[in-house]
């Protein structure tokens, strides 16, 4: 069946430029989390959404960083005015879980190819 | 200090051979917890969840002490497949902690 897919999968910008990165989740899936990974990092937590609300953006590096999921499927994180240490892999993960299920086995995060950005 | 650290390797290991590695949290509200697979420039995929019993699946056992706050993954037989980052990871709910929360990885590598 069909995975997480994202959208460009590889971005080149000229700093100072704003983009926008693209994640359509698996059908039916509640929660979308978008991460950031750095070369030799593991992934970082940047926002989640239950359905179109954002529940949590504790992880965003900046005023920057902006993520929408209007209609609680495709989600965008844009970055504004991009800098150079913006530069990095953005997931997009997608799992069916509801906050009040977690522990009930629905928590597994899909992960979607990734977007490659990088800031010259 | 990281909340979730693994030794990065990398561990060059024959194949065929058992290999195994640790990680360690330092949140004991942590209530998840996975072994992801990452091979190069690939999107993480989940390699097994870790319960308390211990589970197995094939040639994969994964192990949680929650006393000691510390996960383990054994490999045996290993192929020239297994091959790969093994990112260890925690899921903290609540207290605006939503996100998994990922070492940085062990990087392995199976050598004919």
């Amino acid at each position: 069946g069909a995975g997480v897919s994202q959208s460009p999968r590889y971005k080149v910008a000229k700093r100072g430029q704003d983009v926008a990165l693209r994640c359509d989740p698996i059908s039916g899936h509640v929660s979308l989390f978008w991460y950031q990974q750095a070369l030799g990092q593991g992934p970082e937590f940047l926002t989640y959404f239950q359905n179109e609300a954002q529940l949590d953006k504790s992880g965003l590096p900046s005023d920057r960083f902006f993520a929408e999921r209007p209609e609680g499927s495709v989600s965008t994180l844009k970055i504004q005015r991009t800098q150079q240490e913006d530069s990095a892999v953005y997931l997009c993960a997608s799992s069916l879980i509801l906050t009040r299920d977690r522990g009930k086995g629905t928590d597994t995060q899909y992960f979607g190819p990734g977007t490659r950005l990088t800031v010259l | 200090r990281k909340e979730v650290e693994q030794d990065p390797g990398p561990f060059n290991v024959p194949e065929g051979a058992t290999v195994a590695f640790n990680c360690t949290y330092s949140n004991s509200a942590s209530q998840s917890f996975f072994w992801y697979r990452q091979d190069c420039r690939k999107e993480p995929k989940l390699l097994m969840s870790v319960y308390s019993s211990g589970n197995e699946d094939g040639r994969f056992t994964a192990q949680l002490n929650r006393a000691s706050q510390y996960i383990s993954l054994l490999i045996r037989d290993s192929k020239l497949s297994d091959s790969a980052t093994y990112l260890c990871v925690v899921n903290i709910w609540g207290g605006g902690a939503d996100g998994l929360t990922f070492g940085k990885g062990t990087h392995l590598i199976i050598q004919p």
